[in-house]
């Protein structure tokens, strides 16, 4: 199973854009990076998913690098609420159980 | 829509007492699954459903059972609770789809063991 490396904590300004990156050097051809967050207690909270063309909705972009072995994920300008630990996790499972494993994600700090 | 809903928020057991937390979701999902947290660590899959009648095992499943009787409905039970398993639980659900499984997930379950 693809294992992520993320860091433990970035700050950002906020309005500015935060770029959260994450390496994922084995993943599989088939296996898609998805990107989640966690807002203080709460439980967490779908952001985006890609395979290997960039990706952009709503909430964030995510680059994903043409070998595939590490991603970005892009919040454009971010806002207090987005204070939030991230993470970056590889599909994993035969078939398509949906299983995610979740490593311990990057701590954002947005800051006035 | 509720979306995920989980019963109950917080609980206080003793050790060896028994509890059985409910997760319900009004989606129509298929897949359902149950997570712990423990302070400063991502979450761990415990058992996870792909269907009604279904159950499976995942990263730590060691004391404790799930149910899915119900489509819309995941039970977790401990049996003999031990204060290792005080954390946050976390239910989430997912529908069906070919490489794209979207988790819903609910708002926690607070439990300490003494």
């Amino acid at each position: 199973d693809a294992k992520t490396t993320q860091p433990p904590s970035m700050d950002c300004a906020e309005g500015r854009a935060a770029n959260l990156p994450c390496n994922h050097s084995t993943i599989s051809g088939n296996e898609y990076v998805y990107w989640y967050r966690q807002i203080h207690s709460q439980g967490p909270q779908y952001i985006i998913h890609g395979l290997k063309n960039n990706e952009t909705n709503e909430m964030a972009s995510l680059i994903i690098t043409e070998d595939r072995k590490s991603s970005t994920l892009i919040l454009p300008h971010a806002t207090l609420r987005d204070t939030a630990v991230y993470y970056c996790i590889v599909r994993v499972g035969p078939g398509n159980t949906g299983k995610l494993i979740f490593g311990q994600g990057t701590t954002l700090q947005v800051k006035p | 829509n509720a979306g995920v809903t989980q019963t109950p928020k917080f609980r206080v057991l003793k050790t060896g007492q028994s509890m059985t937390l409910l997760c319900a979701q009004d989606m129509n999902h298929e897949y359902m699954y149950w997570y712990r947290q423990d302070p400063g660590m991502g979450l761990r899959l415990i058992h996870y459903s792909v269907g009604e009648g279904t159950t499976a095992k995942g990263e730590v499943p060691d004391g404790y059972n799930v149910s899915r009787l119900k489509k819309q409905n995941f039970l977790l039970g401990l049996e003999s609770a031990a204060p290792s398993q005080t954390s946050v639980y976390f239910c989430a659900s997912s529908p069906t789809g070919a490489n794209h499984n979207e988790q819903f997930f609910g708002p926690g379950t607070r439990l300490t063991v003494l």
